[in-house]
């Protein structure tokens, strides 16, 4: 099964930071890769697809990147919305697998 | 517009079964990959299962396997699991997700979820 590992489990930052949160891939997934944002008693959102490929809607401060086994998600200026618990999944090979979810907080 | 709506949820007994379903409308049902997502309160969110458009493909996490069937009805617009021997861990929200295909695979939809509780 491929393992994703993601980082950081939390993190504080203030509106206008840059953010970036990490998964890796326990082996090669091309660019089968995920990113969700989830508020607290709502559904998840799928924000990037295909490593870097931005679904309709969400704002362009948003950005998915990949290098090998790397893979990225940054937020360049957060904003007050988007203070929420971002996962990341696989989808290359079953069993799928998320991430273990990263909280941005609020500093 | 893309509508799922989840449900069949509800509080069952250790070992006891219980059948989800999901309607789906705003697209063609029968064009797609579907699946079925949970997350336990509190924690993460896990992949359950997903199955093929005619059925003929389906892919489940090891930890439901042997007990969970994930089927559908394409005429009734409809995806179902059907989980047996449900396990405390069984305990999550079920949300039912749309699959779609761009440089991998994606879940672009999913609807607002229904409670599994199994306790006694």
């Amino acid at each position: 099964d491929i393992q994703v590992t993601q980082s950081p489990s939390s993190l504080s930052a203030s509106v206008g930071d840059r953010v970036t949160i990490t998964c890796r891939a326990s082996q090669n997934i091309a660019r089968s890769l995920n990113w969700f944002q989830q508020k607290p008693g709502r559904v998840p959102k799928l924000l990037i697809y295909g490593a870097s490929t931005l679904q309709g809607g969400v704002p362009s401060r948003f950005s998915g990147t990949e290098s090998g086994t790397d893979f990225t998600l940054t937020i360049s200026s957060l904003q007050p919305d988007d203070f929420a618990t971002y996962y990341c999944l696989q989808t290359y090979s079953a069993p799928w697998t998320f991430g273990q979810g990263t909280k941005v907080q609020i500093k | 517009e893309v509508h799922l709506v989840e449900s069949g949820g509800g509080l069952v007994q250790p070992g006891g079964s219980l059948r989800l379903s999901c309607v789906a409308s705003g697209f063609a049902f029968s064009n797609y990959w579907m699946a079925w997502v949970r997350q336990a309160p509190g924690k993460g969110l896990e992949w359950v299962a997903n199955i093929k458009q005619d059925e003929s493909e389906q892919y489940s996490v090891d930890s439901v396997k042997g007990r969970f069937t994930i089927s559908r009805d394409n005429a009734k617009n409809s995806l179902y699991v059907q989980m047996n021997g449900l396990r405390a861990e069984d305990t999550a929200i079920y949300y039912c997700a749309r699959l779609d295909y761009g440089s991998g695979w994606y879940l672009d939809y999913w609807g607002q979820g229904t409670l599994v509780t199994v306790s006694s």
